[in-house]
């Protein structure tokens, strides 16, 4: 089992490019989930899903959109990347019982 | 409400002492207390969790110890080893809530040999 999976890892871009972050899982979850993660500042939810067709605002969602097409992919768009959003972006999934999450490897991005 | 505090944000300890990372919670909803372990480079990875009808729980070298009406709970690590070194991150969540966790600041943790 790969768990989950992000791609791409390391990425760089200009101000006011787009990219699209992608998570795949293969364990049937339910939940999915993306978080930055930046120095003192713990992990923040940006978005969520709780099932196929469905997505949720998390703590900080500005920026940022999500789509859940199939239940085992999880997409994270940048429409218009700004420096602030320079941030490692881990993706995570779950049952929908609280029994924790099994998170990505990360995707380090940097917006110059 | 919605935050979860937690210190200290760095810690030093000697191999074999006993660290201890503290968290404080404000919403009593919160029914669900994980905490994470994260290695430079990695994703985090569950260590151990509580639920707020119990007030400690071991693990191996790991203990939470929860205290509900104080609303803390925080991690020990027994026998400490260098290879614990890494980002502890403690979590809460509520169960109707999607399963949003909530994550505390972190702390790093280095243990010397």
């Amino acid at each position: 089992n790969a768990g989950v999976t992000q791609t791409p890892k390391f990425r760089v871009l200009k101000t006011g490019q787009s990219m699209t972050l992608l998570c795949a899982q293969d364990m049937n979850h339910e939940y999915m989930y993306w978080y930055r993660q930046d120095p003192g500042m713990g992990l923040r939810l940006i978005h969520y899903s709780v099932g196929e067709g469905t997505t949720a605002k998390g703590e900080v969602p500005d920026g940022y959109n999500v789509s859940r097409l199939k239940k085992q992919n999880f997409l994270l768009g940048l429409e218009s990347a700004a420096p602030s959003q320079t941030s490692v972006y881990f993706c995570a999934s779950s049952y929908p019982q609280l029994v924790g999450y099994t998170f990505g490897s990360g995707t380090r991005l940097t917006v110059v | 409400q919605q935050q979860v505090k937690q210190s200290p944000q760095s810690l030093i300890v000697q191999k074999g002492g006993i660290p201890i990372i503290n968290c404080a919670y404000e919403n009593t909803a919160f029914d669900y207390f994980p905490w994470y372990q994260q290695f430079p480079g990695k994703g985090p990875a569950l260590l151990i969790a509580i639920r707020p009808d119990v007030s400690e729980k071991k693990e191996g070298r790991f203990t939470i110890s929860f205290n509900k009406s104080a609303k803390q709970f925080s991690l020990h690590i027994m026998d400490s080893q260098p290879g614990d070194s890494a980002t502890y991150f403690c979590a809460a969540s509520m169960h109707n809530q999607g399963g949003k966790l909530i994550f505390g600041q972190g702390t790093e943790l280095s243990v010397k040999p």
